[in-house]
């Protein structure tokens, strides 16, 4: 199955500052790329998504890029604040048009944003 | 707040008892999937539905772990015979279709006593 790897587990950045967290893939075949965000004692959160058709996506302060031919995807935070302060997953699934797709997860990355 | 409701969000369980927990899917949402998540945060993925049909489950589940989505009704995980190694988040989440987008309740947080 679909192996997702996770980089770094720990971020800690200054407030104001960019934080990037990485992941790459190993199935070719994945084409659809969601970033979740858990805080502690919550429901993980979908905050920005990108399909292979597509190489980058932005919402607000919120950036995904996407490289199929490195098989990886990044997720970029600009102007953190330290609601930002969270768990952080990647993830990864098969969209082949059928209903069992299922994502395969990245192993987290705990950001701290310092004030 | 998450329109994905999961109950209880504690359970707490010594080995070898049943644990259940229950999920109700967002309206309009065809397909459920339970997630196991440890203490390390790490996501396993169990099994999911499409109405009341397995679509996908994994080994685990196929023995010890039983799972339902019955018309009408929320949708059920159970452990039969729990073990100190379930304790665990069990995450439910659901989705127009297997590949949109997955929205997740809040989980039943286990502890295996």
């Amino acid at each position: 199955g679909e192996q997702v790897e996770q980089l770094p587990s720990i971020l800690r950045v200054q407030e104001g500052s960019s934080a990037s967290i990485n992941c790459s893939y190993e199935d070719s075949a994945s084409n659809y790329f969601p970033w979740y965000k858990q805080e502690p004692g919550e429901n993980p959160k979908l905050i920005i998504d990108i399909r292979s058709n597509m190489e980058r996506k932005q919402i607000q302060e919120l950036i995904v890029l996407l490289d199929k031919k490195a098989k990886r995807f990044s997720l970029h935070i600009t102007d953190t604040q330290p609601g930002d302060s969270a768990m952080y997953f990647c993830a990864a699934s098969v969209n082949s048009g059928g209903s069992n797709a299922k994502l395969t997860f990245g192993k987290g990355t705990k950001l701290s944003v310092k004030s | 707040n998450s329109k994905v409701i999961q109950t209880p969000r504690y359970l707490v369980k010594g080995q070898g008892q049943k644990a259940k927990m229950r999920c109700i899917p967002e309206k309009g949402h065809p397909v459920v999937f339970w997630y196991q998540q440890n203490k390390n945060n790490e996501f396993k993925f169990l099994i999911n539905f499409q109405n009341q049909e397995v679509l996908q489950q994994i080994d685990m589940t196929e023995k010890r772990f039983s799972a339902e989505c019955p018309s009408n009704s929320p949708c059920s995980l159970e452990i039969q015979s729990s073990e100190a190694g379930d304790s665990a988040l069990y995450l439910c989440a659901s989705s127009l279709s297997g590949n949109e987008r997955l929205f997740f309740g809040h989980g039943t947080k286990l502890s295996v006593l």
